[in-house]
């Protein structure tokens, strides 16, 4: 079986551009979460859905970050204007029953320059 | 505030030993525990979890151990091997509320052969 899919694996861009990433959960996973992963700050969860709905958003650092979910196969997390302190790794991760087991993909590397 | 904390970064053991890796929590609202090891340019995978109505989970070589009083919990791996080599992340939740997962930053173990 497939695992989750995150697309771009590497993404290096200049700072004021448009950032977009793609996530394909599990199918059949009804819950959906974004995470960036940096050194200072470790894995930190920043919005997750369940039936493509979004029930927490409190880790979305600002404005310049949003996410959308619309359906049950595909996620995008975009950051626009992105800026050189938003380089990190985003992980997707999907779940199929609350508070159990979440499955992260291979990530998405950002480089904003 | 961290919620979760791995306070050694790091870890080195001799292949056929055993790893003891901690983790200390401050919510007592969390009640599901996991680890998930993580290896470089890839995303976290499940390890083992426990529920907080446990306080020993064993699958194989790996053992997770409990203590509610002291907010603490640890990973007992053994025999290590080699493969085991990786950055472990200890992760919390309350289980009967939202399904978001909160992390440790993490602990890279070496297992040398």
């Amino acid at each position: 079986d497939a695992g989750v899919i995150q697309s771009p694996r590497h993404e290096v861009t200049e700072m004021g551009q448009e950032v977009t990433l793609r996530c394909k959960p599990i199918s059949g996973h009804n819950s959906l979460f974004w995470y960036r992963q940096t050194m200072m700050r470790g894995l930190e969860l920043l919005i997750y859905f369940n039936n493509n709905v979004p029930i927490d958003d409190s880790g979305m650092p600002e404005d310049r970050f949003s996410a959308k979910m619309p359906n049950a196969s595909f996620s995008t997390l975009k950051i626009q204007p992105s800026e050189p302190r938003d380089s990190a790794v985003y992980f997707c991760a999907s779940s199929s029953r609350t508070g159990n087991e979440q499955y992260f993909g291979p990530g998405t590397r950002l480089t904003v320059t | 505030d961290q919620q979760v904390k791995q306070n050694s970064p790091s870890l080195s053991v001799q292949e056929g030993r055993i790893s003891i890796l901690n983790c200390d929590y401050t919510n007592s609202m969390f009640d599901y525990f996991l680890w998930y090891k993580k290896y470089p340019a890839e995303g976290p995978t499940f390890l083992i979890s426990i529920s907080s109505i446990k306080d020993k989970n064993e699958d194989g070589r790996f053992t997770v151990f409990l203590n509610k009083s002291a907010k603490h919990l640890s990973l007992h791996i053994v025999p290590s091997q080699p493969g085991d080599s990786a950055v472990y992340f200890c992760a919390a939740s309350t289980r009967g509320g939202s399904e978001k997962l909160v992390f440790g930053k993490g602990m890279k173990l070496t297992v040398n052969p």
